[in-house]
């Protein structure tokens, strides 16, 4: 069954400190893989997806994400965290061409300043 | 351009009530999904709709339904509710499957049951 996994509920960073956010995924096939980020209140805005090709994605606001097939990982970084990055990051695994989304449980980021 | 819209923004009911929710997709897009996402989880998958038909559908039970009109805007309607559907109801849109593109997801509806 396909399954992602976010193994840090809650991550806190000081500000210009560097981040990475683990997540694991299930799924037979080739995955297609998202970030969302959700601010208190808000939806979920997409920060990057991978789809084939390159290993290591860039997204918006500075993150980037490395897909390991053989960790069956893709996990989320980025090198200077803002008090802004403050907010809840999910991992999602696209199946059957994206008739389906499973998301992770989050984890939830807080930036010391 | 006007991105994903859902109303009501906020939603009280008691059990046992009936509640309808409404999304319009973000322009040019023709899918829409829906989700729940309870307090402290991840989203779940609810179903998702294109051409006015259900594609795929999550874990729910028969009280959640669905229908989507031909101006592609959905419409979520959970009957018989329960505390536990007290939730944020995401919706998200896209363009058909194999154009590659990610779902893009709007602010939500939060339904409180009491």
């Amino acid at each position: 069954a396909q399954s992602v996994t976010q193994p840090d509920i809650h991550i806190t960073v000081s500000e210009g400190a560097s981040l990475e956010l683990r997540c694991n995924y299930s799924y037979g096939a080739t995955p297609y893989l998202f970030w969302y980020v959700q601010s208190p209140g808000q939806g979920l805005q997409l920060l990057l997806k991978y789809f084939s090709g390159d290993t290591l994605v860039q997204g918006i606001k500075g993150f980037e994400a490395e897909f390991k097939r053989s960790q069956s990982s893709f996990n989320l970084r980025k090198p200077s965290v803002h008090w802004s990055d403050a907010a809840e990051y999910f991992c999602a695994v696209g199946v059957y061409n994206f008739n389906k989304f499973y998301f992770g449980s989050g984890t939830k980021l807080n930036v010391k300043p | 351009d006007a991105g994903v819209t859902q109303s009501p923004t906020h939603l009280i009911k008691t059990r046992g009530q009936q509640v309808t929710l409404r999304c319009s997709p973000k322009s040019g897009h023709d899918t829409v999904s829906w989700y729940q996402q309870a307090l402290g989880q991840g989203p779940q998958f609810i179903f998702q709709y294109y051409e006015e038909e259900e594609r795929q559908r999550g874990n729910f039970p028969d009280r959640f339904s669905g229908h989507q009109f031909p101006n592609y805007s959905s419409e979520l309607n959970v009957n018989a509710l329960l505390l536990g559907d007290s939730a944020l109801y995401l919706c998200a849109s896209s363009l058909l499957q194999g154009n590659n593109q990610p779902q893009h997801f709007g602010d939500g509806t939060r339904l409180s049951i009491l």
